[in-house]
């Protein structure tokens, strides 16, 4: 099982708001950034959110990022079809000489 | 503009070893905070982190991995070598390789490469 832990599955209807959350540990999200990262089926992860709640160029301001201790959260305002994906959260973890870690990825319908 | 891709074999058997090339282009390996890392998705699975190397030769592991893990890079032909010993089927998975800045996460990936363990 993945170090990070994130809910298999999210949903939500055109238009609406929907978070996914993702809980560590003091070693890791409690101490180091947050990232998120979104795999459209048949592709490549792609960057979502760096540094907690940063958005790289060209994402959408519909996705936000949190963290607040040890979770974070992604939310996604004004769900679209072309949102459903997988998403995965991810953080350096400072334990065993350092390591990245991911989380087990939440699958996103969009009914 | 960033690229990287892929190469490798896309069989191998039980036992053998993995050798896996990231050929990438558009920054160097060399300056000072970048970084290239491997990460692998098993078919229908989550991804996992699996080794990383930065501009200073330093390298970090996956702990679970790290036995069988051994990454290396050569600035002068932009390239970043994974080598996997002792593989099982278990380890059939599509493997991607990443730009890593410091910071910033795995902000440019390449396609990825599906290799299977099968006799």
């Amino acid at each position: 099982q993945s170090v990070l832990t994130q809910p298999p599955s999210a949903s939500g209807t055109p238009g609406q708001r929907v978070t996914i959350s993702c809980s560590g540990s003091s070693s890791n999200i409690g101490s180091n950034y947050v990232y998120w990262y979104q795999q459209l089926p048949g592709t490549a992860p792609k960057l979502l959110i760096y540094r907690n709640n940063q958005r790289p160029s060209g994402v959408p301001d519909r996705f936000s990022g949190s963290k607040s201790g040890t979770s974070a959260s992604l939310a996604i305002s004004g769900l679209r079809s072309e949102d459903e994906a997988d998403y995965y959260c991810a953080a350096w973890d400072d334990s065993l000489s350092g390591h990245w870690v991911f989380g087990g990825g939440t699958k996103l319908t969009v009914l | 503009q960033i690229t990287l891709k892929e190469s490798g074999p896309t069989l191998v058997k039980p036992t053998q070893t993995l050798t896996l090339t990231c050929t990438f282009s558009g920054f160097s390996l060399s300056t000072s905070g970048v970084g290239v890392g491997w990460i692998r998705q098993p078919p229908g699975k989550a991804l996992e982190w699996l080794a990383l190397i930065y501009w200073n030769d330093d390298k970090r592991y996956s702990p679970s991995l790290k036995s069988r893990l051994t990454i290396t890079k050569d600035t002068s032909k932009n390239q970043v070598v994974l080598t996997m010993t002792n593989m099982d089927p278990v380890d059939t998975a599509t493997y991607y390789c990443a730009h890593s800045p410091s910071t910033t996460g795995f902000d440019y990936w390449g396609q990825g490469t599906l290799v299977t363990v099968s006799s």
